[in-house]
């Protein structure tokens, strides 16, 4: 079955990092882009990053002000969401999603407060 | 980067046909096809359409998408009163530098 989980978040203080990760099973994720996206409480969705199939490729929304990072470690089908500097409004659920819109996890969520 | 435009809300009864509508800034044409996805309170985005009108299995064909090259539209006939939902229009473009936008969503109320 083609799934993806999202793991890693929590309660963190504003300033703090948090490492977001997003474990595939079902195929190989190296063999897609992948993309992170987050949803604020009552708020729409909001894409953050991308990263090509072989990892040497990374893009990201303007807003994140490099403050984000995507990664991936083929070798263990997990792409990763390094968060620093991170700030109340980035409370949000955050989503790992394949190409081709589908399918996506059922997120983790990140609350970012003192 | 201009995000997609979608009406906040959206209303119809059982049995009736309601279009949901989507379009894009002029600026964005090259943004990719437009994507459709269902949400319900306190659950994960679904995939309902892609690739402009194309359906995942499992999805009923009461669901429809439409599009030209600025705008799109997703379609549901036979309204029941489980569609009521959030309804978000997406654009994805999956090159490898591939962006992805959302529109703020569409809330659809069955009365």
């Amino acid at each position: 079955q083609v799934q993806l989980v999202e793991s890693g978040g929590g309660v963190v203080q504003p300033g703090r990092s948090l490492r977001l990760s997003c474990a595939a099973s079902g195929f190989n994720s190296s063999d897609y882009v992948m993309h992170w996206v987050r949803q604020a409480p009552g708020k729409g969705l909001e894409w953050l990053a991308v990263i090509s199939y072989d990892g040497t490729k990374a893009f990201y929304t303007e807003s994140l002000n490099g403050r984000f990072t995507i990664s991936r470690d083929s070798s263990k089908n997990v792409v990763f969401l390094q968060m620093n500097s991170l700030r109340p409004d980035d409370t949000a659920i955050y989503y790992c999603a394949r190409e081709g819109g589908a399918p996506w996890g059922l997120g983790t969520l990140v609350t970012v407060s003192s | 980067q201009s995000g997609l435009i979608q009406s906040p809300s959206a209303s119809g009864t059982p049995g009736q046909t309601v279009t949901i509508s989507c379009s894009r800034p002029t600026s964005n044409l090259g943004g990719g096809y437009f994507y459709w996805y269902q949400q319900f309170p306190g659950t994960a985005p679904k995939l309902l359409v892609f690739a402009h009108n194309r359906r995942p299995s499992g999805v009923p064909d009461r669901f429809s998408g439409s599009n030209s090259a600025t705008s799109a539209s997703l379609t549901i006939s036979g309204l029941r009163s489980e569609d009521e939902a959030i309804y978000y229009c997406s654009t994805w473009d999956d090159s490898q530098a591939g962006r992805v936008e959302f529109g703020g969503g569409t809330k659809l109320t069955v009365l």
